[in-house]
């Protein structure tokens, strides 16, 4: 079936400091894949998204590259900001929804 | 902007209560999904719709929870009887499924369900 594992947090990073999330898949066929950000008291709003491999989703400074040869969509940002604390979800698209257990980021000034 | 909207934002009750929770779709949505999100097992898939239909509801507690779709621009969660264990923020979702592909997934604002 339709899985996505990604990296267990907390992370806790300093402003400016470069970020990665890992995330891989288990899926049949050709998945989309996403991530997702989760802000305090809100619901999930979709922050970038890959379609067909080796795609690279990109916003707000935050990049993640379709690997199939990995199964991987890791998300990464060269320098994060303290308004980038959330929670990251990656989520992939096979038929139906498949969201990994998030990642809980906090940027220290 | 579309927007899926979930009624109510926030509902306190108390233990054995029937609770019920709705979701406007985005207009034109097929797919309809519930969730459930507490900070012990993240985001749970309960169930979802397509085409007003029941495709998975194994992520659900059958013996208290029940999900339907009354008409397409409605969707419904309900817990009968509730219990403290319950408590958390309920998502709906919606897309518009095509060719195996899910096109416009959006979130709602969530349920704040809380069972004293």
């Amino acid at each position: 079936g339709n899985s996505v594992t990604q990296m267990e947090g907390p992370v806790t990073l300093s402003e400016e400091a470069f970020l990665t999330i890992n995330c891989t898949y288990t899926a049949t066929g050709y998945p989309s894949l996403f991530w997702y950000v989760q802000y305090p008291g809100e619901g999930l709003q979709l922050l970038l998204k890959a379609t067909k491999a080796d795609d690279k989703g990109s916003n707000k400074g935050f990049e993640a590259t379709y690997r199939k040869e990995t199964t991987s969509f890791h998300l990464e940002k060269g320098s994060v900001q303290v308004s980038d604390s959330a929670v990251y979800f990656c989520a992939l698209n096979n038929n139906d929804m498949r969201f990994g257990a998030g990642t809980r980021l906090t940027v220290k000034p | 902007d579309a927007r899926v909207t979930q009624t109510p934002r926030d509902k306190v009750t108390e233990m054995g209560q029937e609770v019920t929770m709705r979701c406007q779709p985005i207009l034109g949505h097929n797919t309809v999904f519930w969730y459930r999100q507490t900070m012990m097992q993240g985001l749970e898939l309960l169930a979802y719709f397509r085409n007003r239909a029941p495709l998975d509801d194994s992520g659900m507690p059958k013996d208290r929870f029940s999900a339907e779709m009354p008409d397409a621009t409605l969707a419904t969660l309900k817990i009968q009887p509730s219990e403290p264990r319950d408590s958390a923020v309920y998502f709906c979702a919606s897309g518009r499924h095509r060719e195996g592909q899910l096109y416009g997934y959006t979130f709602g604002s969530g349920t704040r369900l809380t069972v004293v």
